[in-house]
């Protein structure tokens, strides 16, 4: 059964670099049918699709955050992660890990998510 | 900032039909694939319908899924106290507003 999970700081400074992790077991990130995404929701509120990547790296992010987001994966660790710069309070979310479809909107495993406050 | 509009919240009693909307554009809804999801209190979301209208494996078939033209709609059929929950729909968007985009999410209470 595949499995993914988050980690990483649960606490970041405003206008700092956000970093997660996010290990995939029970199956290889290489695969050449799936992308690996991140998304996100505040406190009380929808769920934001932040970017995806594929096993060769190849990256493709949500446009208002494009500028601020780097999306990278390592095969050998069947890991990927998020950094997200400048954060500001309203970066304040449960950030998920999924697995996608490649060419759709199918998001069909998923981390139990792990909550990043801004704050000083 | 979602481009899929969706109510804030539906109820309904237990074993009643719910259905939930979902209004989008030519370049979301109208020229792709639509999806939802459910999300139940402090979890993470589950993949309920896909492509429309396919229910993956072990997803109850209460649970149906269409679309017309720009606007989609999630049916629960004989509602139970369990679907209590946040659904969202979703789409491939092919403007500048981003390519995977999410509905505003709806409520569904079990009165």
């Amino acid at each position: 059964q595949l499995q993914l999970q988050e980690s990483g700081p649960g606490l970041v400074k405003p206008s700092e670099t956000l970093s997660l992790t996010c290990t995939v077991s029970g199956g290889s990130i290489s695969s050449s049918s799936y992308y690996w995404a991140w998304i996100r929701q505040p406190p009380g509120k929808g769920l934001e699709w932040i970017g995806s990547i594929y096993y060769s790296g190849s990256t493709y992010y949500n446009p208002p955050l494009k500028s601020r987001v780097t999306i990278s994966v390592d095969t050998s660790k069947n890991q990927f992660s998020l950094k997200l710069s400048s954060v500001t309070a309203a970066d304040t979310a449960v950030y998920y890990c999924a697995r996608q479809g490649r060419g759709e909107v199918l998001f069909d495993y998923w981390g139990q998510g792990t909550l990043v406050t801004v704050s000083s | 900032q979602s481009v899929l509009t969706q109510p804030p919240s539906a109820s309904g009693t237990p074993g009643q039909r719910v259905t939930i909307s979902c209004s989008g554009s030519s370049s979301n809804i109208g020229s792709n694939y639509v999806y939802w999801y459910q999300q139940l209190p402090g979890t993470a979301p589950k993949l309920l319908i896909y492509r429309n209208n396919q229910r993956p494996s072990g997803v109850p078939d209460r649970f149906s899924g269409s679309k017309s033209g720009t606007s989609a709609s999630l049916a629960i059929s004989g509602l139970r106290s369990e679907d209590e929950a946040d659904y969202y729909c979703a789409a491939w968007d092919d403007s500048l507003s981003g390519p995977e985009v999410f509905g505003t999410g709806t409520k569904v209470t079990v009165l």
